[in-house]
């Protein structure tokens, strides 16, 4: 069975740098792309970019670029979203996922649980 | 960038059935997905390639495509099936996978 398993939630100011970690299981990490998706309070999903563990080739969405940063550990099957100046707006839900790749087609196949980040003054 | 427009919101009774839409130019040439997400849950993937179900998922659930609008609907619907739907798609162009508004589903 494929599971993703986040990291708890996290409290911090403004100012601060955290990394956030998802796990993956059940399938071979190295060959699957890994999503980041945002879910503001109250808000719908925004893609945040995605990740290939096998390289560490990496894309951003144009929301992100330059504020985030993925990396991966396929020692211990890894990823991560970071960040190194948090900003009260980065106060949101964090999903990790799969994504599935194949005939021109890219999706979210399985999920995370979702890591909490609350970033206040 | 790619846009996709959902309805906030859709209401239906019990046992009818709800039609959820999703509008985006030229989504007849794009294979669209659908999520579920339930309060204080992960979004779970429900339609993937405009109409096949994952293992799991009720045959309740179907996608569709005609023109510029891509419709999940859902059969007999049952109050466990309160939810946000998300529409989705990769934008092969920018490589982003995009995702629709959303649409709250309430169960009268």
């Amino acid at each position: 069975e494929v599971q993703l398993v986040q990291s708890g939630a996290e409290v911090k100011k403004t100012g601060e740098s955290l990394r956030i970690s998802c796990k993956g299981s059940g399938y071979n990490f190295a060959n699957w792309w890994i999503g980041w998706v945002r879910q503001m309070p109250g808000k719908g999903l925004e893609w945040m970019g995605v990740i290939y563990p096998g390289d560490s080739d990496t894309r951003y969405g144009p929301s992100f670029q330059g504020h985030v940063a993925f990396s991966v550990d396929t020692s211990i099957n890894t990823a991560y979203l970071q960040w190194s100046s948090l900003r009260a707006s980065d106060t949101a839900m964090y999903y990790c996922a799969r994504i599935y790749y194949y005939d021109s087609n890219k999706f979210f196949d399985s999920w995370g649980q979702g890591t909490l980040v609350t970033v206040s003054s | 960038s790619y846009v996709l427009t959902q309805p906030p919101s859709v209401s239906v009774a019990p046992g009818k059935t709800a039609s959820i839409t999703c509008g985006g130019n030229n989504i007849g040439t794009e294979r669209v997905q659908w999520y579920q997400q339930k309060p204080g849950q992960g979004p779970v993937l429900v339609i993937s390639y405009d109409g096949d179900r994952p293992s799991g998922i009720p045959e309740r659930f179907s996608g569709s495509k005609s023109g510029n609008t891509a419709t999940l609907t859902v059969s007999r619907v049952e109050a466990g099936d309160e939810a946000d739907y998300y529409c989705q798609v990769w934008d092969s162009s920018t490589d982003y996978l995009v995702f629709g508004g959303g649409t709250k589903l309430t169960v009268l």
